[in-house]
């Protein structure tokens, strides 16, 4: 079992809909955590970051269930430029490198 | 301010010729590293670096090279190239950010590497 698991996807939704991701893990030793997103043939890119609390950053929200082991991802009023692979990330700890990467779940918004 | 710079963009070897894919950053940051991204898999980290004359292991460390002699560079070194070494290279730096403090990377564009 990989230690970040999402939906691939892709996920084809309208322009407007609202659309989420979801992604679990298995190290419940886990500290941080992370949504980046990468556009085709581009390098990842952070999108935010998520506390237990649960953030919102304009259209998106992130949710982090430590109990359950599983990070989402909100969007909300998809625009086309949306569009892209959203990786969800972990840090088996705050200060380190032990970042672990899931395989991204792929986005399209279409007109 | 360019971030994280690495070079070349794109490199063609034959099975068993060496290279090295150079990393600088800018931003003075401590920790840098190297991941390779296949299809369906998430990055895997190869090498990484706490400073400068310190590097360490990651998940998939075989086959490469690193050092570290000064904070802005990183090079990743391919001893003798195999096809399993196909892949889209990433470097990267790290910085404390948001709320809690905690590491964030920020990415180069990318290295395409294709091993014939």
């Amino acid at each position: 079992r990989k230690e970040v698991e999402q939906d691939p996807g892709p996920f084809n939704v309208p322009e407007g809909a609202t659309v989420a991701f979801n992604c679990t893990y298995s190290n419940s030793a886990s500290q941080s955590f992370f949504w980046y997103r990468q556009d085709c043939r581009k390098e990842p890119k952070l999108l935010m970051s998520v506390y237990s609390s649960g953030n919102e950053d304009g259209r998106f929200t992130a949710q982090l269930n430590r109990a359950s082991q599983y990070i989402s991802l909100l969007i909300r009023d998809s625009k086309l430029s949306d569009s892209a692979t959203y990786l969800c990330v972990v840090n088996r700890d705050n200060y380190g490198q032990n970042f672990v990467f899931g395989p991204g779940t792929r986005l399209s918004v279409l007109p | 301010n360019a971030g994280v710079t690495q070079t070349p963009k794109f490199q063609v070897l034959k099975t068993g010729q060496s290279m090295t894919l150079q990393c600088a950053q800018d931003m003075n940051h401590e920790y840098m590293s190297w991941y390779r991204q296949d299809p369906g898999m998430g990055l895997r980290l190869i090498h990484y670096s706490v400073g400068a004359g310190i590097t360490d292991q990651g998940e998939v460390p075989n086959g490469y090279n690193v050092s570290r002699s000064t904070t802005e560079d990183f090079p990743l070194r391919l001893l003798s190239a195999a096809p399993s070494q196909t892949s889209v290279y990433f470097c990267a730096s790290s910085y404390r950010a948001g709320r809690s403090g905690a590491n964030v990377l920020t990415f180069g564009a990318g290295s395409r590497l294709t091993v014939l």
